[in-house]
């Protein structure tokens, strides 16, 4: 059973756009919401994460979007740039736990 | 600052073989996790470990083992090998078990199993 729901799959777009991806969870225990971000050949690395108080957090370009009541959470990436190609994970877990990965989404930023 | 150190990188084994592999984590971090990554089920919790002790275990057979050492670093240990176990372990560091800062992933050891 997959604990955490991600959407897309893959996603195309041109550069300058924003690329969103989705992810919903069911297990309302979770306190802690990360996102990473994967090159070829590389591991995870933590791109923003977020806690289930606030709804909005920025950082640089990327901006996580929470709504509690609905059980999802998504990552933006503003002005998206080719250098932005990657696979993104959510994630989710409960404080001193494991994670639990959405089964992540290919972002091509065409140029 | 040195990152997470996963060798060996590549490593190919047959069926029924058993294989090591280790983990290096950032100076000063304790607390070490190990994930398989498939293409098809993504990231999946192995285990993870805190001052040598397993704290947590994912939902995978008794052939899949780990343990820490006093300096942190950290083996994963796959018995009798099968042709699914082919993946990306990826192993993890952390400075406490409450991830506030989230995990600091290694690239990985590439395992293929013939």
């Amino acid at each position: 059973q997959q604990q955490v729901k991600q959407s897309p799959q893959s996603l195309i777009v041109q550069k300058g756009g924003i690329p969103i991806i989705n992810c919903a969870y069911e297990n309302t225990a979770f306190d802690y919401f990360p996102w990473y971000q994967q090159f070829p050949g590389k591991g995870p690395a933590l791109l923003i994460a977020i806690r289930p108080d606030v709804s909005e957090k920025k950082e640089g370009r990327f901006t996580i979007s929470f709504n509690k009541s609905a059980k999802q959470f998504s990552l933006h990436i503003m002005d998206s740039q080719p250098g932005d190609s990657a696979t993104y994970f959510c994630a989710a877990s409960i404080t001193g736990n494991q994670f639990y990965f959405g089964t992540g989404t290919s972002l091509t930023v065409i140029p | 600052k040195a990152g997470v150190t996963q060798t060996p990188r590549y490593l190919i084994k047959t069926r029924g073989q058993q294989v090591t592999l280790s983990c290096s984590p950032i100076s000063g971090h304790r607390s070490v996790s190990w994930y398989q990554q498939t293409p098809g089920q993504g990231l999946q919790f192995l285990f993870e470990y805190f001052s040598e002790t397993q704290r947590n275990k994912g939902n995978f057979p008794g052939r899949f083992s780990g343990r820490q050492f006093s300096n942190s670093r950290s083996e994963m240990n796959v018995s009798t090998l099968e042709l699914g176990d082919s993946a990306l372990y990826l192993c993890a560091s952390s400075l406490y078990w409450e991830f506030e800062y989230g995990y600091t992933f290694g690239s990985g050891t590439r395992l293929t199993v013939v």
